[in-house]
């Protein structure tokens, strides 16, 4: 597609719930990442995906987080027994670039969104 | 550790004058430096980068920001601003060595009075 997409834009969690946030990149980017943005904070990293390779999970804030992206294309973000800190927007990005070598020169595409709220 | 800082919360200007946001890093090795903005309920878009070269970059809608290295400062810029530019915005800062990932900063959310 033309841009990144993530499906839903909106979810409501009650605390407890299992979640999973859906990005589609855009066609033939290599790199995936995801990141958390908290209220009034800049976004933080999560996970990286080169094709269906997670290579670096070290933003993962605990256990309940998984990523998978098995196909080199489409990635899932499950959140399992959600918790209020949860509460946040999560964002997808992709890069034709590959990490360590020119993924700065292509730079990342954002998606808009998904504000996981936890109730 | 790398960080970014962009030390203003918010910044006000009136349409018409010229607007500077703020933001200095901190890393080890070459930083490849990055301007996003963010519109309400929307991700984050590129406005522009420093990877070398001149340290003066041109970016998307008259946005330009200077690279310094003994600052170590990459200020966002623009010589006339529009009330279309009220958004927030954020410096992030990559390094070949520690990775992958964009640092970001908390960002600076810009006001634009008519």
């Amino acid at each position: 597609g033309a841009g990144v997409s993530q499906s839903p834009r909106y979810k409501v969690a009650k605390r407890g719930q299992d979640v999973a946030l859906r990005c589609d990149p855009i066609s033939g980017h290599v790199s995936l990442f995801w990141y958390q943005q908290a209220l009034g904070q800049g976004p933080e990293f999560l996970t990286y995906f080169q094709n269906e390779a997670q290579l670096d999970k070290s933003g993962l804030p605990s256990d309940r987080f998984f990523a998978e992206r098995p196909e080199g294309s489409v990635s899932t973000l499950k959140i399992q027994r959600t918790q209020q800190e949860d509460s946040a927007v999560y964002l997808c990005a992709s890069s034709l670039g590959r990490a360590g070598s020119n993924i700065y020169t292509y730079g990342y595409t954002f998606g808009s969104g998904t504000r996981l709220t936890v109730v | 550790a790398q960080s970014v800082a962009q030390p203003e919360d918010q910044v006000n200007v009136a349409e018409g004058n010229p607007l500077t946001v703020k933001c200095t890093y901190s890393v080890s090795g070459n930083p490849y430096l990055f301007w996003y903005v963010q519109y309400p309920n929307r991700g984050l878009q590129f406005l522009l980068k420093y990877i070398t070269g001149d340290n003066l970059v041109k970016g998307s809608y008259g946005f330009e920001a200077e690279f310094n290295k003994s600052q170590t400062s990459f200020h966002l810029k623009k010589p006339s601003a529009l009330v279309s530019d009220s958004a927030l915005y954020f410096c992030a800062v990559g390094v070949y060595q520690a990775g992958t990932a964009l640092i970001f900063g908390k960002g600076t959310t810009l006001s634009v009075s008519s």
